[in-house]
C-alpha cells in the first residue's frame, strides 16, 4: 500500500545537526513533489520545505532558510531533511507528506527535541 | 506570504449537527490551491478536500468545502462521532506554503 516511513528523529543538543529520512512505498516516488510539515507540541501544522519529482527545485520556509537542506535519493525512494544549527524552536514532530491532489498522503511522523 | 485565518478557534457542536469553518485569507487565493485537513490526536494530518472543494478519495460526502477570492469554507452537514477532531486550511501549489491555526471542533 502506499506508504510514507519517516526516521532519525530523536534529542540533540541546540547548534547540533540531525538528518532525517522519509521512506516510500507502493507508489511512483520519483513522480512526485514532496514536503516536510512540522508540528510543535500541542501546535498547528508548519510547513518546512519542498522539493521539486526530480530534486531541481527546493523552497523552504524563512524560518529554516540556510540551516536545513532537503534533498531526495529518488534510486532508494527516499526524502531527506538535513537539519543544521538547530534551535529549541525547531522542536517538533517531523512528517514528510506526498504532493498530488494538495498534500494527500502524509508519515506517522518523527519527533525532534532540541535541549541542552 | 499569504496568512490563513481560520475561525472560530474552537466549535462546540453536537452529533448530528452541521458544522461550518472558515478561513480567511489575506489575499486572494486560487481556488485550485486551498485544501482541508482533519488531524486527530496522535495522528498525522488527512487530506478532505482539494481544490476548495473536491473531496479527496475515500472522504465521506458529508464534507464538503466552498469558497473563492478569500473566503472559504469547510462544512460538514451532520456530524458523526468520529469527526470531532481539529481542521486546517492550506494554501498550496507555489514556493510558499501556509496553513491557518486550525479550528477544533469538540463535542458539546
Amino acid at each position: 500500500q502506499v506508504q510514507l516511513v519517516e526516521s532519525g528523529g530523536g534529542v540533540v543538543q541546540p547548534g547540533r545537526s540531525l538528518r532525517l529520512s522519509c521512506a516510500a512505498s507502493g507508489f511512483t516516488f520519483s513522480s512526485y513533489a514532496m514536503h516536510w510539515v512540522r508540528q510543535a507540541p500541542g501546535k498547528g501544522l508548519d510547513w518546512v520545505a519542498v522539493i521539486s519529482y526530480d530534486g531541481s527545485n527546493k523552497y523552504y520556509a524563512d524560518s529554516v532558510k540556510g540551516r536545513f537542506t532537503i534533498s531526495r535519493d529518488n534510486s532508494k525512494n527516499t526524502l531527506y531533511l538535513q537539519m543544521n544549527s538547530l534551535r529549541t524552536e525547531d522542536s517538533a514532530v517531523y512528517y514528510c507528506a506526498r504532493e498530488s491532489e494538495a498534500l494527500d498522503i502524509w508519515g506517522q511522523g518523527t519527533m525532534v527535541t532540541v535541549s541542552s | 506570504e499569504i496568512v490563513l485565518t481560520q475561525s472560530p478557534g474552537t466549535l462546540s457542536l453536537s452529533p448530528g449537527e452541521r458544522a461550518t469553518l472558515s478561513c480567511r485569507a489575506s489575499q486572494s487565493v486560487s481556488s485550485s490551491y486551498l485544501a482541508w485537513y482533519q488531524q486527530k490526536p496522535g495522528q498525522a494530518p488527512r487530506l478532505l478536500i482539494y481544490g476548495a472543494s473536491s473531496r479527496a478519495t475515500g472522504i465521506p460526502d458529508r464534507f464538503s468545502g466552498s469558497g473563492s477570492g478569500t473566503d472559504f469554507t469547510l462544512t460538514i452537514s451532520r456530524l458523526e462521532p468520529e469527526d470531532f477532531a481539529v481542521y486546517y486550511c492550506q494554501k498550496y501549489g507555489s514556493s510558499s506554503i501556509t496553513f491557518g491555526q486550525g479550528t477544533r471542533l469538540e463535542i458539546k
